[in-house]
């Protein structure tokens, strides 16, 4: 079964840094890119990050380019997500996502359960 | 950046009956576009994927139509499991991947 585990969520200080994690299993980690989005508390859902399978490959949406680093550690089957200088606006529980169709790029299935960021105002 | 726009916000609909929720993009996505399922407390999940194909164990009343900037959900039969936030999502031009703001369907 394919399966993606978020965690390192919490509350921070705008800011601060914070790193989050998505541990994988039930498929080839280094042949999928994978991807960050976050959903704001009572908000929709909105594209974070995405990196390609060799990790050589990133992109950033224009919110959080200079601020957040995306990451993979294809030995560990283990996705980061680096994010410092955080605002109130950055709170969100983000998912970890797989494409579902193609190891490159689609729409995402299946998604993690979610870690939740705080940051007050 | 694609713009996706999901009408209405907000759609009450009986048990039995159909639902018929739609996806405008403010450009051509082709058939590049899927269709999600949120309910409270849980990720998303994916129905409908390259605008017309169920996903893996997606029952039959789920359909997508459309292609172009034009999409359109119908859940033909609403069951009480079906009550949730509905989500479309482009990915035939990224970065950004889009999102639609959600249709929320109720019970009525």
């Amino acid at each position: 079964e394919v399966q993606l585990l978020e965690s390192g969520g919490g509350l921070v200080q705008p800011g601060g840094s914070l790193r989050l994690s998505c541990a994988a299993s039930g498929f080839t980690f280094s042949s999928y890119a994978l991807s960050w989005v976050r959903q704001a508390p009572g908000k929709g859902l909105k594209w974070v990050s995405t990196i390609s399978g060799s990790g050589g490959s990133t992109y950033y949406a224009d919110s959080v380019k200079g601020r957040f680093t995306i990451s993979r550690d294809n030995s560990k089957n283990t996705l980061y997500l680096q994010m410092n200088s955080l605002r109130a606006e950055d709170t969100a529980v983000y998912y970890c996502a797989r494409p579902y169709t193609s190891g490159w790029a689609g729409c995402f299935d299946p998604w993690g359960q979610g870690t939740l960021v705080t940051v007050p105002s | 950046e694609i713009v996706m726009a999901q009408s209405p916000a907000t759609l009450s609909v009986s048990p039995g009956e159909r639902a018929t929720l739609s996806c405008r993009a403010s450009q051509s996505v082709s058939s590049n576009l899927a269709w999600y399922q949120q309910k409270p407390g849980q990720a998303p999940r994916l129905l409908i994927y390259g605008a017309s194909t169920r996903a893996t164990g997606i029952p039959a009343r789920f359909s997508g139509s459309g292609s172009g900037t034009e999409f359109t959900l119908t859940i033909s039969s609403l069951q009480s499991e079906d009550f949730a936030v509905y989500y479309c999502q482009q990915y035939n031009n990224w970065p950004p991947y889009t999102f639609g703001q959600g249709t929320k369907l109720e019970i009525k």
